[in-house]
């Protein structure tokens, strides 16, 4: 069973348009996020969500909107895209509690034409 | 802005040696310590998880931990080929609601 999932894995589109990456997790987690690796491979946080509420909306674009209907599942809107937003995006969860390991999904590579 | 640092490599170590592999970070207020193996075009798996000062053995891998230095560290005994991949630390923000990466050291194992 998978326990991170994210579709889709690969998403090619051109520049101005409208996306959305879907991620769903069954490890009964409460902490959901959305991190970015650019073209260096650096993993960066962009969002946190603890229970369906925001926790950390780190320096991104308000392009990029997350949306959390329930504890087990984080969505990730990218409006008007641009180049540089070609990435490869990770969506993982975590227990609760302070400092827990988090579990990543396998990836959504955006290509931005 | 708080970091994590990581030599880049690569790393290349023969099979059967030991790898070892370190790390540093600037939040003294840190807890929680883990590192990462993300083989190429794949997503950062847990390999280990360390919390207070000293050693942790999980089979080939010890993660060591001195928090007065800042420092972590990563030894991988009887490194295999198939251990070939980039290593991630990462440190929890003070709050521990976040993770902070480093940039990842390539380690090449040789046969």
């Amino acid at each position: 069973d998978t326990a991170v999932s994210q579709t889709p894995k690969y998403l090619v589109t051109q520049m101005g348009n409208d996306k959305s990456i879907k991620c769903e997790q069954n490890l009964g987690h409460d902490t959901m996020y959305w991190y970015k690796q650019d073209s260096k491979k650096f993993l960066k946080i962009m969002f946190s969500y603890n229970n369906k509420e925001l926790i950390i909306n780190e320096t991104v674009p308000n392009r990029f909107s997350p949306k959390s209907p329930d504890k087990a599942h984080l969505n990730l809107h990218i409006n008007s895209l641009e180049l540089g937003d070609s990435a490869v995006y990770f969506c993982a969860s975590s227990p609760a509690g302070f400092g827990q390991p988090q579990h990543f999904g396998d990836g959504t590579r955006l290509s931005i034409l | 802005q708080k970091e994590v640092e990581q030599n880049s490599g690569p790393l290349s170590v023969p099979e059967g040696a030991i790898a070892s592999l370190n790390c540093t970070y600037s939040d003294r207020g840190s807890q929680s310590f883990f590192w990462y193996r993300q083989y190429s075009g794949k997503s950062p798996e847990l390999i280990m998880s360390i919390y207070s000062n000293g050693d942790k053995e999980d089979g080939r891998f010890t993660a060591q931990l001195n928090k007065a230095s800042q420092y972590v560290s990563l030894l991988i005994r009887d490194s295999q080929p198939s251990d070939s991949a980039t290593y991630l630390c990462a440190v929890n923000n003070q709050a521990g609601t976040a993770l902070i990466f480093g940039k990842g050291t390539t380690l090449s194992v040789s046969s």
